[in-house]
């Protein structure tokens, strides 16, 4: 059975410090590992996505990495805003590539970032 | 462009009531999906559609019936609505099922069943 585990299950952290994510995942056949953020009451929304091949992927101040032997990712927020409270969703597609893919969630991590 | 929007965003029923959700989207997406989210749980697929007229099952499809009359549009059926069925729902779409696209979400439509 597909899996996605994502820790912690929530976090606290001071405006302007750094923070990590934690992804790990047991879906196969691999295609694809995309983060989510969803603030409170909204629909999720898209921040990267990786493939197989791809090790680090960043959007400003976001920066997901993939181990794909390891089967972990990572997503790592730099200089926190208050803006970045919320939860963020790991998201692993298997499927062959350019068929159908089947999406596994992950049950999120909840950040929290305080002045 | 409004993206995907859900009618309504909340709405209370009592156990037996029947209720229809609104799922539309103005990006001319192929894929549609209906999920559940609940606390602790990962999103949870219900419905899913690859195209106008066309269904099939998720994970999760037990209580719920769906209809994709017209491309842009996603219904959502509780025929007889039980307090499992409290949720948040989300619809989403996709251009394609191939997972390059990302998934673009509504706001949501938080139920309760009472």
């Amino acid at each position: 059975k597909n899996q996605v585990e994502q820790s912690p299950q929530s976090l606290i952290i001071l405006e302007g410090k750094n923070c990590t994510l934690q992804c790990n995942y047991t879906v196969s056949p691999f295609s694809n590992l995309r983060w989510y953020k969803q603030d409170t009451g909204r629909g999720p929304v898209s921040l990267t996505i990786m493939t197989f091949s791809e090790n680090t992927k960043s959007n400003g101040r976001y920066t997901a990495t993939l181990d794909a032997d390891t089967k972990q990712s990572s997503l790592h927020i730099t200089a926190s805003q208050l803006s970045d409270s919320a939860s963020y969703i790991c998201v692993v597609s298997a499927g062959q590539l350019g068929g159908y893919q089947k999406v596994t969630f992950g049950t999120g991590t909840k950040l929290q970032v305080i002045p | 462009n409004a993206g995907v929007t859900q009618t309504p965003k909340f709405r209370v029923l009592k156990t037996g009531q029947s209720m229809t959700l609104l799922c539309a989207q103005d990006m001319n997406h192929e894929y549609m999906y209906w999920y559940r989210q609940d606390p602790g749980m990962g999103l949870r697929l219900i419905h899913y559609s690859v195209g106008e007229g066309t269904t099939a099952k998720g994970e999760v499809p037990d209580g719920y019936n769906v209809s994709r009359l017209k491309k842009q549009n996603f219904l959502l059926g509780l025929e007889s609505a039980a307090p499992s069925q409290t949720s948040v729902y989300f619809c989403a779409s996709i251009a394609t099922g191939t997972g390059m696209s990302p998934l673009h979400f509504g706001n949501g439509t938080r139920l309760t069943v009472t």
